[in-house]
C-alpha cells in the first residue's frame, strides 16, 4: 500500500471555478500536512500546511485535513489561469529527528480561460 | 525574497562518471536536503544535513551518495559512478528550523541530471 495516495489528473476546469484536490494516506504517524504548487521544470513552492486535523484558509485557498479519515483536501476558489501547476500534498510525522516530507505524485491542474 | 539556488541547471554525463551537484541554501537557514523527482514519478526524500552530519537518509540514499558543506555557504550531492536510473531532477532545499516541525522547507529550481 502507498503511503500517500493522489490522483494524477490531469483534471480541468474553467476560470473561475472551484478546485478540490484530495489526498489519502495510510501512515497515521503524519500530523504535518503540506500542499505545494509545482510549474513545469520548477522547484515545489509552499502554499499551505496544516497541523493535524482542521482547516486552514489562505486567500482563496483552503486547506482541509481529516486524521480519521487519513484524507487531506486543498479547494482554490475563483480559479485563476494562473493556477494551472501540479499541486502536490507533503506530510511529515512530528517529534525530533523527522525530518523528510512523502510526497504524493501531484494533480496536473489546468485551468481555462 | 530569499531562494535556494542551484547548479547546474542541467548536467548531462556518461554513466560510471562523477556527479557534483552544488546548492545555496537560504542564508540563515540550519537544515539542508536533498530530494530528487525522477519525470513523472513522485518527490522522493534523499537526505537531510544538519550541524555537518547527515540527519536522516532514505533507502535511496546509498554508498553511491554523499553530502558535504564544505564551506558556510555551499551544500554539494556527490553521486559516485552514475547509473542510468539516476536521471532525474535533484532537488536542494533549506529550512529555519526542522521540516517535521511543519517549518517551511524552501525548494531550489532543481538540477536536471540526465546520465546517458
Amino acid at each position: 500500500q502507498k503511503e500517500v495516495e493522489q490522483d494524477p489528473g490531469p483534471l480541468s476546469v474553467p476560470e473561475g471555478a472551484i478546485v478540490s484536490l484530495n489526498c489519502t494516506y495510510s501512515n497515521s504517524a503524519f500530523q504535518y500536512f503540506m500542499w505545494y504548487r509545482q510549474y513545469s521544470r520548477k522547484g515545489p513552492e509552499l502554499l499551505m500546511y496544516t497541523y493535524s486535523s482542521g482547516n486552514k484558509e489562505d486567500g482563496r485557498f483552503t486547506a482541509q485535513v481529516d486524521k480519521s479519515s487519513k484524507y487531506i483536501s486543498l479547494f482554490i476558489r475563483d480559479s485563476q489561469p494562473s493556477d494551472s501547476a501540479t499541486y502536490l500534498c507533503a506530510m511529515s510525522p512530528s517529534g525530533a529527528g523527522s525530518y523528510q516530507l512523502t510526497f504524493g505524485k501531484g494533480t496536473k491542474l489546468s485551468v481555462i480561460p | 525574497e530569499p531562494e535556494v539556488t542551484q547548479t547546474p541547471s542541467h548536467q548531462v554525463t556518461q554513466m560510471g562518471q562523477e556527479v557534483i551537484l552544488r546548492c545555496v541554501p537560504i542564508s540563515n537557514h540550519l537544515y539542508f536536503y536533498w530530494y530528487r523527482q525522477i519525470l513523472g514519478q513522485k518527490v522522493e526524500f534523499l537526505v537531510s544535513f544538519y550541524n555537518n552530519e547527515i540527519s536522516e537518509k532514505s533507502e535511496i540514499f546509498d554508498d553511491q551518495f554523499s553530502v558535504e558543506r564544505p564551506d558556510g555557504s555551499n551544500f554539494t550531492l556527490k553521486i559516485r559512478s552514475t547509473k542510468l536510473e539516476d536521471s532525474a531532477m535533484y532537488f536542494c532545499a533549506s529550512s529555519e528550523l526542522t521540516g517535521s516541525g511543519g517549518n517551511t522547507i524552501y525548494f531550489g529550481e532543481g538540477s536536471w541530471l540526465t546520465v546517458v
